[in-house]
């Protein structure tokens, strides 16, 4: 299958700082990325859609100026989380998606502590 | 209503029985299907996808697929402890549009 590659894997920031997530299609070319959060014992929650070179589509409730999506290429887009709080505490985890056929690949996801 | 809806269990099974997880979606022009595996901790795997009708089988996995019924399964033969996990089932409607059941968690039970 398709690889997708995530960094870092672990962070751990103080309040009002800004934390950077990398995400990256390591063998294929991704058109578009997502990226989610999870809580523990809790689903999947997507965040935003992005299209290489093109402004992210954020779902209903995400702040998009707190969370920065950039996709400046076909194999890597960023998460920025700007002036990060407790509750931003979660786990991030981007996937990437092939064409044809259409399936999703998610990266190991990344831990980010707030404190 | 959801977009796809799946039991969030637990289902306990033991270990070398058939684990039967099942998910079921609304909209009717959904084209791809797919289950993930996420173990606790760590992000979703991809383990089956499906695209037509019928049954698709994969080693231990088998993926069925009734479109009429708008109705998608995973059955896992000889379940080992080793396959308890979070199972997530997977909607794609048009291109980059991707809908996530909440995930059935499955025990194996030793």
């Amino acid at each position: 299958g398709a690889v997708v590659s995530q960094h870092p894997s672990w962070v751990i920031c103080k309040s009002g700082t800004s934390v950077k997530i990398e995400c990256r299609s390591l063998d294929f070319q991704a058109t578009t990325m997502f990226w989610y959060r999870q809580f523990p014992k809790q689903s999947l929650m997507l965040m935003a859609t992005s299209n290489e070179g093109s402004k992210a589509t954020y779902e209903q409730g995400v702040e998009k100026d707190k969370f920065l999506i950039n996709h400046a290429s076909l194999t890597l887009s960023t998460l920025t989380v700007t002036s990060a709080h407790p509750e931003d505490s979660s786990f991030y985890i981007c996937s990437a998606g092939t064409s044809d056929p259409y399936e999703q690949y998610f990266g190991p996801g990344t831990r980010l502590t707030v404190t | 209503q959801k977009e796809v809806e799946q039991n969030s269990g637990p289902l306990s099974v033991p270990e070398g029985a058939i684990a039967s997880l099942n998910c079921t979606y609304s909209d009717r022009v959904s084209q791809s299907f797919f289950w993930y595996r996420q173990y606790s901790g760590k992000s979703p795997e991809l383990i089956m996808s499906i695209y037509s009708n019928g049954d698709k089988e994969d080693g231990r996995f088998t993926a069925q697929l009734n479109k009429a019924s708008q109705y998608v399964s995973l059955l896992i033969r000889d379940s080992q402890p080793s396959d308890s996990a979070t199972y997530l089932c997977a909607v794609n409607i048009n291109f980059n549009k991707f809908y996530f059941g909440s995930g059935t968690k499955l025990n194996v039970k030793p």
